[in-house]
C-alpha cells in the first residue's frame, strides 16, 4: 500500500533555532518527492521536488534531502522565523500522495 | 497567487443538497487534482483529471464526481451531501503527471449544517 509517513506529528522550537522534519514512504513507483508548506486554511505552497537521482536541494533556508535506497526524506529549516509556523507535508509520486504534515510552530 | 482559482471561497448548504466546486487551473496546466482535506487531517487525494480525461482515482465516494472541460477548467461535484463531507476542498494543477511542479488553489470552505 502506497504510504507517506511523517514525524514527528507537530514540533515547537523558538525562533532562530534549527530544526528538521522526517519523511518514510513507501510509494512505488517513486518519481519524485515533494514538500509542500501550508499556512492554515490556505493552499499548500512548494518548497522544493526531488527526482530520484537527487539526494539533497535547497531553497533558502529550506534543505531537503532524501535517501531513495531507504525511502527517507527530511526536511532541515535553518535559522527559523516566527513565519515559518505551518504544516510541513511529504508528498510523493506522480499522483501526489500526501503525507499528514509536521504542524510547526515557531515561537518568540 | 499559485494561478490556481477555485470558486466559491466559502459554501454552506444543507444535509442532502448538491453543491459543484470550481477550478480554473494556471495557464497551460493540463492536469488537475482534486483533494479533501478534513478537520486536522491531511489531503486526501480524490481524483486527477489531464487534458479532459480522468487520470488517477482516490477516495472519492460514489456521490462525488468531476469533470475536466475542453478549456481545462474542472468541477467537482458533490451530491446527497452529508455533516461529514465538511471540509476544506482544493483543486491543484501541473502542466503534466510526471515530476513538474504542482499549484495549489487556495480551497473552498464547505460547511454542511
Amino acid at each position: 500500500k502506497n504510504q507517506v509517513e511523517q514525524s514527528p506529528q507537530s514540533l515547537i522550537i523558538l525562533e532562530g533555532k534549527n530544526c528538521t522534519l522526517q519523511c518514510n514512504y513507501t510509494v512505488s513507483p517513486f518519481s519524485n518527492l515533494r514538500w509542500y508548506k501550508q499556512d492554515t486554511g490556505r493552499g499548500p505552497v512548494s518548497l522544493t521536488i526531488m527526482t530520484f537521482s537527487e539526494n539533497t536541494k535547497s531553497n533558502g533556508r529550506y534543505t531537503a534531502t532524501l535517501d531513495a535506497d531507504t525511502k527517507q526524506s527530511s526536511l532541515h529549516i535553518t535559522a527559523s522565523q516566527l513565519s515559518d509556523s505551518a504544516s510541513y507535508i511529504c508528498v510523493v509520486g506522480g499522483n501526489l500522495i500526501f503525507g499528514k504534515g509536521t504542524k510547526l510552530s515557531v515561537k518568540p | 497567487d499559485s494561478g490556481v482559482t477555485q470558486t466559491p471561497k466559502h459554501l454552506i448548504t444543507a444535509t442532502g443538497q448538491r453543491v459543484t466546486l470550481r477550478c480554473s487551473p494556471r495557464s497551460g496546466d493540463l492536469s488537475v487534482y482534486w483533494y479533501q482535506q478534513s478537520l486536522d487531517q491531511g489531503l486526501q487525494f480524490l481524483i486527477q483529471y489531464y487534458n479532459g480525461e480522468e487520470r488517477a482515482k482516490g477516495n472519492i465516494l460514489e456521490r462525488f464526481s468531476a469533470q475536466q472541460f475542453p478549456d481545462l477548467h474542472s468541477e467537482l461535484n458533490l451530491s446527497s451531501l452529508e455533516l461529514g463531507d465538511s471540509a476544506l476542498y482544493f483543486c491543484a494543477s501541473s502542466y503534466r503527471t510526471d515530476n513538474t511542479e504542482a499549484f495549489f488553489g487556495q480551497g473552498t470552505r464547505l460547511t454542511v449544517v
